[in-house]
């Protein structure tokens, strides 16, 4: 049983471009979350999915930002028009209920250059 | 606003000493209280957990002590070894939904 899977590990992007990361939970996990890491920082929540559903965006910016988790596939978070600010360390965490432990993924950095 | 206060931002200890970290909380609707333990360029990963109803739980070196009326928890590792330097953080949340992070520490271990 493979573990949270994140892709890319590494990307890099323009401002002003898109950047598009994929978050694979473990099986049977249906619940996933994203969270911000800036450097020697904590990890800022940003939104929690369930299939097909945004339970708390809570955490998230209403511009540029959008997270999906389709009934078939990997969760998507989304930044439209990326800024120099935007880059950071986002990782993904998955788990079978909303009542279980929480596995993370190992990342995805982004740099915007 | 920071839900999970986090002390200190970074501590050394000799190698067989005690590290203590600790952690204070504001909702009282948290429900579940994990540490997690991260070391550079890999994602956190679940070192220890407490749920309110217990003071305290033990997994070989690792401790949390839970005080529920000060709204406060810690990490003890025991016997600390330069394998444990990393970057400790604790969390809370409200079943398990949307975890709220302490800003971290980071431990040296000093051989």
């Amino acid at each position: 049983n493979a573990g949270v899977m994140q892709n890319p590990r590494h990307l890099v992007r323009r401002r002003g471009q898109e950047a598009r990361l994929r978050c694979s939970p473990m099986k049977g996990h249906s619940h996933v979350y994203w969270y911000r890491q800036l450097p020697e920082e904590g990890l800022k929540f940003m939104v929690y999915l369930q299939k097909e559903n945004i339970i708390d965006e809570s955490g998230m910016p209403k511009e540029r930002f959008s997270a999906e988790f389709p009934k078939e596939g990997p969760s998507i978070l989304r930044i439209q028009q990326v800024v120099r600010g935007d880059s950071a360390a986002y990782f993904c965490a998955s788990s079978p209920s909303g009542k279980s432990e929480a596995f993370f993924g190992q990342g995805t950095r982004l740099t915007v250059v | 606003q920071q839900q999970v206060k986090q002390s200190p931002q970074s501590l050394i200890v000799q190698k067989g000493g005690i590290s203590i970290i600790n952690c204070a909380y504001e909702n009282t609707a948290f429900d579940y209280f994990p540490w997690y333990q991260q070391f550079p360029g890999k994602g956190p990963a679940l070192l220890i957990a407490i749920r309110p109803d217990v003071s305290e739980k033990k997994e070989g070196r690792f401790t949390i002590s839970f005080n529920k009326s000060a709204k406060q928890f810690s990490l003890h590792i025991m016997d600390s070894q330069p394998g444990d330097s990393a970057t400790y953080f604790c969390a809370a949340s409200y079943n398990n939904n949307d975890m709220r992070f302490g800003a971290g520490t980071r431990l040296t271990v000093k051989p």
